[in-house]
């Protein structure tokens, strides 16, 4: 069971708006800022977006916010190449440890 | 440009200890957390612990804090992550990751490209 809670899969096309969900609680995402990572075909995981910064290399189609105990990763103008798996995480002050949702599966059709 | 190179894969037997390495170039590697992941064929990531190599601090996940010891050379920037006792469960592709302290805890920047353990009798 993961401290943070994301959906299983996602499906969108080429050129679609889809977003990623990642919910917590007050010990964690209402807390803390949120990062998020894409793995793709079970490489080593990339951070694609953190405390709602891109990071240099990372398309600005990706974007991300935050509310209260959940936050959002947006990819606009999807491409076939961020089809991935795509974590979410954060810190917990009460488990003192840092936190990851179970993951999506992103599917670009 | 910032590199994490891990050791290679490694085959145990249940009950030995692994050791994997972690070594750092283009960071301050004093002035940044390491982390370690763990993530289990078919599975997710889960983060095992980190050290801040400037003092040594270490914190560890409940899951693994009687089996991991995470240490760093500051000398060869390299960060080394024990785990001990290794059962089939432990089986699993291992990370490390590395983030500035300015940044806190809560994530990682960078990240090696990971160490497949075998555990196999």
């Amino acid at each position: 069971q993961s401290a943070l809670t994301q959906e299983v899969s996602v499906s969108g096309t080429v050129g679609q708006k889809v977003t990623l969900s990642c919910t917590g609680n007050s010990h964690n995402i209402g807390s803390y800022a949120v990062a998020w990572y894409q793995q793709i075909s079970h490489g080593a995981p990339k951070t694609v977006m953190f405390a709602n910064y891109l990071p240099s290399g990372i398309p600005n189609r990706f974007s991300g916010s935050k509310s209260g105990t959940t936050a959002s990763l947006t990819i606009s103008g999807l491409q076939p190449e961020d089809e991935a798996d795509y974590y979410c995480s954060t810190w917990d002050f009460s488990l003192t440890a840092q936190v990851f949702g179970g993951g999506t599966k992103l599917t670009v059709l | 440009e910032v590199q994490l190179v891990q050791s290679g894969a490694e085959v145990k037997e249940p009950g030995a200890t692994v050791k994997i390495s972690c070594q750092v170039s283009g960071f301050s590697f004093v002035d940044d957390y390491i982390h370690w992941l763990q993530q289990a064929p078919g599975k997710g990531l889960e983060w095992m612990g980190l050290i801040d190599p400037g003092d040594g601090e270490t914190i560890y996940a409940e899951k693994f804090h009687d089996r991991v010891t995470i240490t760093a050379d500051t000398s060869t920037h390299t960060a080394y992550m024990e785990l001990s006792s290794l059962r089939s469960e432990d089986m699993a592709v291992y990370y490390c990751a590395i983030t500035p302290q300015s940044s806190g805890t809560y994530f990682n920047r960078y990240w090696g490209q990971g160490t497949l353990v075998t555990v196999s009798s």
